[in-house]
């Protein structure tokens, strides 16, 4: 089955600098690639996704970037601000069996 | 109310009693799921339903028993539960375009489980 593996466990970013968290997978089949955001308490929120039709896609400060060839992914966060602040889950999913990184908490310093 | 709701928000139950989670979807979507949340680990798929049909059994135990009799609800049934199966329980619904397969699942706000 698909393994996820995601990098940092942690990151600490002044504000203003930009975050990079990175996600590798093993299963060929996998197309489809979304990332979410948790805040304490709340649930995961889908932030931005990337079909592997696609080799980069961003959304205002948010962008998300893959390698099929090396079956790896990454979510890059830009002038970061204290919202930010969030644990960040990648997944990938081969026809409907989403699999998800153990997640990167980021933490965001005035 | 719109998106995903589960119920109940917060459970404690001892280890012979029986409860369900209850998940109800606005959305329109036709694919369910159960994940569990512990902390530290990374969310760990549980069930997946897609068109009402089971489509994913992650080699959960049979304490946990899923129902999906229609697209717009899930449950999970718990029997007999052990002290670390206490966690986060979240249901998230998604659409099969059957061209690219699922897209992106949206989440419950899940159910707070605990087994005394």
């Amino acid at each position: 089955g698909e393994n996820v593996e995601q990098h940092p466990s942690t990151l600490s970013v002044q504000e203003g600098d930009s975050a990079v968290i990175k996600c590798t997978y093993s299963d060929s089949a996998s197309n489809y690639f979304p990332w979410y955001k948790q805040e304490l308490g709340k649930r995961p929120q889908l932030i931005i996704d990337i079909r592997s039709n696609v080799g980069e896609k961003k959304d205002q400060r948010i962008a998300v970037t893959l390698n099929k060839t090396a079956k790896h992914f990454s979510l890059h966060i830009t002038e970061t601000q204290p919202e930010d602040s969030a644990v960040y889950f990648c997944a990938a999913s081969s026809w409907g069996k989403f699999q998800f990184g153990a997640g990167t908490q980021v933490v965001v310093t005035p | 109310e719109t998106g995903v709701t589960q119920t109940p928000r917060h459970l404690v139950m001892g280890m012979t009693n029986k409860k369900s989670l209850k998940c109800e979807q606005h959305l329109g979507h036709n694919a369910m799921y159960w994940y569990k949340q512990s902390a530290k680990k990374p969310l760990e798929l549980m069930f997946v339903y897609s068109l009402e049909e089971r489509v994913e059994n992650n080699s959960v135990p049979s304490r946990f028993s899923p129902e999906c009799p229609n697209s717009s609800h899930l449950f999970l049934h718990l029997h007999t539960l052990q002290p670390e199966d206490s966690a986060l329980y979240l249901c998230a619904s998604s659409q099969d375009d059957r061209a690219w397969g699922l897209t992106g699942a949206f989440f419950g706000q899940g159910t707070r489980l605990t087994v005394v």
